[in-house]
């Protein structure tokens, strides 16, 4: 069985400033990962995955994540916040071969202050 | 290139009564998935189709079934509906052996049930 925590159901952080969204898991294989993004009232946007490779993954709008084996974790990174960037965050993982099921985390909020 | 459709967009049924989404996947792609995503939770997953046949099924009650077309279309049906079944029912597609192991989501659709 799989599972996803997302610690910190609510993250505020100034214009400007350093964003970083948790996420650990746990899986019984090399899981494939995954950081979306959800904006209210919408359906969920890739915002980037790792499945294999490189472990630093790079995805749109400037936000990165880095998949640490020995900690279980995939925390999504953005240097600089912007406004828009205000949404809820969701990371997910699926177990390779299993037909692309995903199974989510309970979401992270981000508020950006002016 | 259209993108995940669904519809409706807003539901409102009574308790008891039978409901039926529907979507349409990305083009090109050749599966659907179905997630519930209650609010203020993340979505979970409910099932998959491909190949117009039920391949994983999440844990649901068999109150939720489901179709897949030939035209690789799909719909969710719920019976006897429940309070609890009120959330954004969100439709998902992916190529089973496309690689990227991405899904691709639609608007979803929000479902009251009074």
């Amino acid at each position: 069985a799989q599972s996803v925590t997302q610690l910190g159901s609510h993250v505020s952080v100034s214009e400007g400033a350093l964003v970083l969204l948790r996420c650990n898991y746990s899986s019984s294989v090399p899981p494939y990962l995954f950081w979306y993004v959800q904006y209210p009232n919408q359906g969920l946007q890739l915002l980037l995955k790792y499945t294999t490779g490189a472990t630093l993954v790079k995805g749109i709008n400037g936000f990165e994540a880095e998949f640490k084996k020995s900690e279980t974790s995939f925390h999504l990174t953005k240097p600089s916040a912007h406004m828009s960037d205000a949404a809820e965050y969701f990371c997910a993982v699926s177990n390779p071969g299993a037909g692309n099921m995903l199974t989510f985390g309970g979401g992270t909020r981000l508020m950006v202050k002016p | 290139d259209a993108g995940v459709t669904q519809s409706p967009t807003h539901l409102i049924k009574t308790r008891g009564q039978q409901v039926t989404l529907r979507c349409s996947p990305k083009s090109g792609h050749d599966t659907v998935s179905w997630y519930q995503q209650a609010l203020g939770q993340g979505p979970q997953f409910i099932f998959q189709y491909y190949e117009e046949e039920e391949r994983q099924r999440g844990n649901f009650p068999d109150r939720f079934s489901g179709h897949q077309f030939p035209n690789y279309s799909s719909e969710l049906n719920v019976n006897a509906l429940l309070l609890g079944d009120s959330a954004l029912y969100l439709c998902a597609s992916s190529l089973i052996n496309g690689g990227t192991y991405e899904q691709y989501f639609g608007p979803g659709t929000r479902l009251t049930v009074t």
